[in-house]
């Protein structure tokens, strides 16, 4: 079956250290995106890629970092600058990234701090 | 940063009951509006995907309606029941600077009591 599948499903990190959450889609879609939930907050856009080896910042890129090498994966590293990391971390996909096209999400990734 | 407001932030309603929630948007450089379902340790699934002023779309019981020269999209779902416990998302799709990305609103958490 086609899908998004997000590792790990949870993920601890210590100060100072990066961490990098996996993105992996079969459905041959072009754009990828990384959201952050936090309680009480929608869905905000860290980072979005709509062709491999490009991307874009989205509303909340500081202390975050991607790569799109290969158009079915997208990882997501948080780096040490990313002083508040504790959330919820979501990653979707579209086709061809148009205004018509839904999302298909992962499972997500819940990262603490230790 | 894109005001995408959704309300009420929670509903609880009893089984059976008819219910309704609102997502706001900007009126000016609309492209697309997204109703996303999200149940508890499942990922979001999208209900609707609207794209025209007046659109009116209709999944089982659940309905939805766009108003983009005020803002404002309606979610209705008829004769709740307790498998329709979620959280609701809307997603507002703009041009110009934000082309490209969907900016969701923090969700209604509805809750259908037996």
């Amino acid at each position: 079956d086609g899908g998004i599948t997000q590792s790990p499903k949870y993920l601890f990190r210590k100060e100072g250290q990066n961490v990098t959450l996996s993105c992996e889609q079969n459905l041959n879609h072009d754009a990828m995106y990384w959201y952050r939930q936090d309680p009480g907050q929608g869905l905000r856009l860290i980072y979005y890629s709509q062709i491999v080896n490009d991307f874009q910042k989205g509303d909340i890129a500081e202390g975050y970092s991607v790569s799109r090498e290969k158009k079915e994966s997208f990882p997501l590293t948080v780096t040490s600058a990313q002083k508040n990391p504790t959330a919820f971390y979501l990653c979707a996909s579209t086709l061809l990234g148009e205004r018509s096209e839904k999302l298909f999400f992962g499972s997500g990734t819940q990262l603490s701090v230790l | 940063i894109l005001n995408v407001e959704q309300s009420p932030q929670s509903l609880h309603v009893q089984e059976g009951d008819s219910t309704n929630f609102t997502c706001s948007f900007p009126s000016s450089n609309f492209y697309a509006l997204h109703w996303y379902r999200w149940e508890t340790a499942k990922s979001p699934e999208a209900l609707f995907v609207m794209t025209l002023n007046g659109d009116e779309k209709k999944k089982g019981r659940i309905s939805a309606t766009l108003n983009t020269k005020e803002g404002y999209s309606y979610l209705y779902i008829k004769g709740s029941q307790p498998e329709d416990s979620a959280t609701y998302l809307c997603a507002f799709y703009g041009g110009g600077t934000s082309y490209g990305k969907l900016t969701f609103g923090q969700g209604t958490i509805l809750t259908v009591h037996p």
